[in-house]
């Protein structure tokens, strides 16, 4: 079975600060794992996504995540927190259809 | 190019009326999904296409709701007889349906749909 936990509804960071968004996820397989963005009343966009060729992956606008196997970790990284950043991240593990985390909302303040 | 269009953006209807919401998937892309978002949480899987036929319809919530892909292009989800509790927001999106889970999918910008 897969499933993903997002371990925090909210995060607030100040500009330029780093950003940390945490997910764990189950699956009965090798996992294909995504992150997603969404700002408001705009459609998902994909940031980045990990297949298994490299253990950290590096997306659009500064973001990147690191798969750990041994702790089942997929977490979001940005290293300065942008205004722009301000969203709905959500975490995915694929297996044909996605099944999403509950989403992290994150707050950027100036 | 064109992404994944869904018309309509908004939809206000009463309870125990029918719907339809239509998902135009980018060219090309043979796997079509339909999720359903509700307020305050991740999008949920409804059903997945490859082709014409529904290769995945697990995630539909009961038989008031349906989904069709006739010509393995433009998809329509209806609903019947619908209950406050179907207001969400209708995500559907596309892949190329070569690589399986290891496929990004693109989304559209959804049919936000309101029942009364």
């Amino acid at each position: 079975a897969q499933s993903v936990t997002q371990l925090d509804s909210h995060v607030s960071v100040s500009e330029g600060t780093p950003v940390l968004l945490r997910c764990n996820y189950s699956s009965s397989y090798s996992p294909s794992l995504f992150w997603y963005v969404q700002h408001p009343n705009k459609g998902l966009q994909l940031l980045l996504k990990y297949t298994s060729a490299a253990t950290l992956v590096k997306g659009i606008n500064g973001f990147e995540a690191e798969f750990k196997k041994s702790e089942t970790s997929f977490h979001l990284t940005k290293p300065s927190a942008h205004m722009s950043d301000a969203a709905e991240y959500f975490c995915v593990v694929s297996a044909n259809q996605f099944y999403f985390g509950t989403g992290t909302s994150l707050t950027v303040i100036p | 190019g064109a992404g994944v269009s869904q018309t309509p953006s908004n939809k206000v209807t009463e309870k125990g009326k029918y719907v339809e919401l239509r998902c135009d998937p980018i060219s090309g892309h043979t796997a079509l999904y339909w999720y359903r978002q509700s307020l305050g949480q991740g999008p949920e899987f409804l059903i997945y296409f490859q082709g014409t036929g529904a290769a995945d319809d697990s995630g539909l919530p009961n038989d008031r709701f349906f989904a069709v892909r006739p010509e393995g292009s433009v998809s329509t989800l209806k609903i019947q007889r619908t209950e406050r509790g179907d207001s969400a927001v209708y995500l559907c999106a596309s892949s190329p349906g070569t690589s399986g889970r290891w496929e990004t999918q693109y989304f559209g910008p959804g049919t936000r749909l309101l029942v009364l």
